[in-house]
């Protein structure tokens, strides 16, 4: 059975301070992987990352994938009181033949104090 | 924004009735998942689906049963509502190796 494994589960920081959220999975076929950022509603995609796009960077947001120790890593600098949130990871691989499906971790909650 | 909507947005039932709730996408996505989230858990993978009439349960499966007749809509039918399905429910759609897009979210109390 797929799995994806967030840590750590919570963080509490202090805007300015610079976070590392990690992802590790072990899923059958793998083809990416994706990170979302929920706060009081839906998540909202941030990247995604797969064999041939191993990093991605959208302003003071950045990611890794290192496909080598099945994991990934999101960066944030200089964080805000706007980056609280809670930060999910998916997974995407084959199921059942010809499929694909995401597979979710638990996330990180991650607050910033101002 | 990809077009998936979740209807109800907010719903209060009596335990022991059934509920469904509706998830309608426009994008013409082959796959499509309800989860629930409840503090401490995140995002609790109930049933998806990888076609028409093709499901499959997922970890917290029990209590619930889907259907999907047409690509757009996957509906989340609680067969007898208890106090601990009281949650917040998403549904998600993706056409394949793409990001997946969440509708807004149901909460549904069971009283």
């Amino acid at each position: 059975e797929d799995k994806v494994v967030q840590s750590p589960l919570s963080l509490v920081v202090h805007e300015g301070d610079t976070v590392t959220l990690n992802c590790s999975y072990e899923v059958t076929n793998f083809r990416s992987l994706l990170w979302y950022k929920q706060e009081k509603k839906a998540p909202t995609f941030l990247f995604m990352l797969t064999s041939s796009g191993i990093e991605k960077k959208s302003g003071r947001l950045s990611s890794i994938l290192d496909k080598k120790e099945l994991s990934s890593i999101l960066n944030i600098t200089a964080t805000q009181t706007g980056d609280s949130a809670i930060y999910l990871c998916a997974v995407g691989g084959r199921w059942g033949g010809s499929n694909y499906k995401l597979t979710f971790g638990k996330g990180t909650l991650l607050t910033v104090n101002p | 924004d990809a077009g998936i909507t979740q209807s109800p947005r907010h719903k209060v039932t009596e335990t022991g009735t059934p509920v469904t709730l509706r998830c309608h996408q426009t994008e013409n996505h082959r796959y499509m998942y309800w989860y629930r989230q409840d503090p401490g858990h995140g995002l609790r993978l109930i049933h998806y689906s990888y076609g028409v009439k093709d499901t499959d349960k997922g970890e917290v499966s029990d209590g619930y049963s889907v259907s999907r007749s047409k690509t757009e809509d996957f509906l989340l039918t609680l067969e007898s509502a208890t106090s601990s399905q009281t949650s917040v429910y998403f549904c998600a759609s993706h056409g394949g190796v793409t990001e997946a897009f969440f509708g807004q979210g149901t909460r549904l109390t069971v009283v």
